[in-house]
């Protein structure tokens, strides 16, 4: 399997612009996640998706942050209006979820990342 | 309180040597833990799940003391290659409190 895929691997916008992340996850996988990483923050939970549906969007930061996930393939994140403080790796993960040996199989793999820098 | 910390290190050590972070949780009710492996610029990796009664793999050890919230990690026979970022992770139970700690950075020199 070719893991998780994300795109682009590198952003640099204008404030103000919209910016779209791309994510594929591993085939077979049920959960999607997104996630900010930064060094001030370390990693956050922006929001995760069960069989295409979302779940939890509690971490996403305001109404300028959206994702969707129409089919099991792929997810996008969008920022709209990007603002430089937005700056920083977004990971897309999947986790196959479900049971495995009797422990739940949360293990997460995540994807290359995607670095955004608005200026 | 921060709801998992983590010293940032870095920790320094040659070829060889032992070494050993702690990582402390919050939540009493946290019920299952994780050391995530990120090297420079990378993606974080699952490096081994905790459980209760401890569990090795090959140098790695990972230890869970429930009583006094925290977990470690114990490396030894350190490699170059250990050099990374180790981070801490812990879930109170479903996939929205799945916290990450901000990582301890390990170097090893030769």
């Amino acid at each position: 399997d070719a893991g998780v895929i994300q795109s682009p691997r590198h952003e640099v916008t204008e404030m103000g612009q919209e910016v779209t992340l791309r994510c594929k996850p591993i085939s077979g996988h049920d959960y999607l996640f997104w996630y900010r990483q930064t060094m001030m923050r370390g990693l956050e939970l922006l929001i995760y998706f069960n069989n295409n549906v979302p779940i939890d969007d509690s971490g996403m930061p305001e109404d300028r942050f959206s994702a969707k996930m129409p089919n099991a393939s792929f997810s996008t994140l969008k920022i709209q209006p990007s603002e430089p403080r937005d700056s920083a790796v977004y990971f897309c993960a999947s986790s196959p979820g479900g049971w495995d040996r009797g422990f739940v199989e949360e293990t997460q793999y995540f994807g290359p990342g995607t670095r955004l820098l608005v200026l | 309180r921060k709801e998992v910390e983590q010293d940032p290190g870095p920790f320094n050590v040659p070829e060889g040597a032992t070494v050993a972070f702690n990582c402390t949780y919050s939540n009493s009710a946290s019920q299952s833990f994780f050391w995530y492996r990120q090297d420079c610029r990378k993606e974080p990796k699952l490096l081994m799940s905790v459980y209760s009664s401890g569990n090795e793999d090959g140098r790695f050890t990972a230890q869970l003391n429930r009583a006094s919230q925290y977990i470690s990690l114990l490396i030894r026979d350190s490699k170059l290659s250990d050099s990374a970022t180790y981070l801490c992770v812990v879930n109170q139970g479903g996939y929205s409190t799945l916290t990450f700690g901000k990582g301890t950075m390990l170097l090893v020199s030769p």
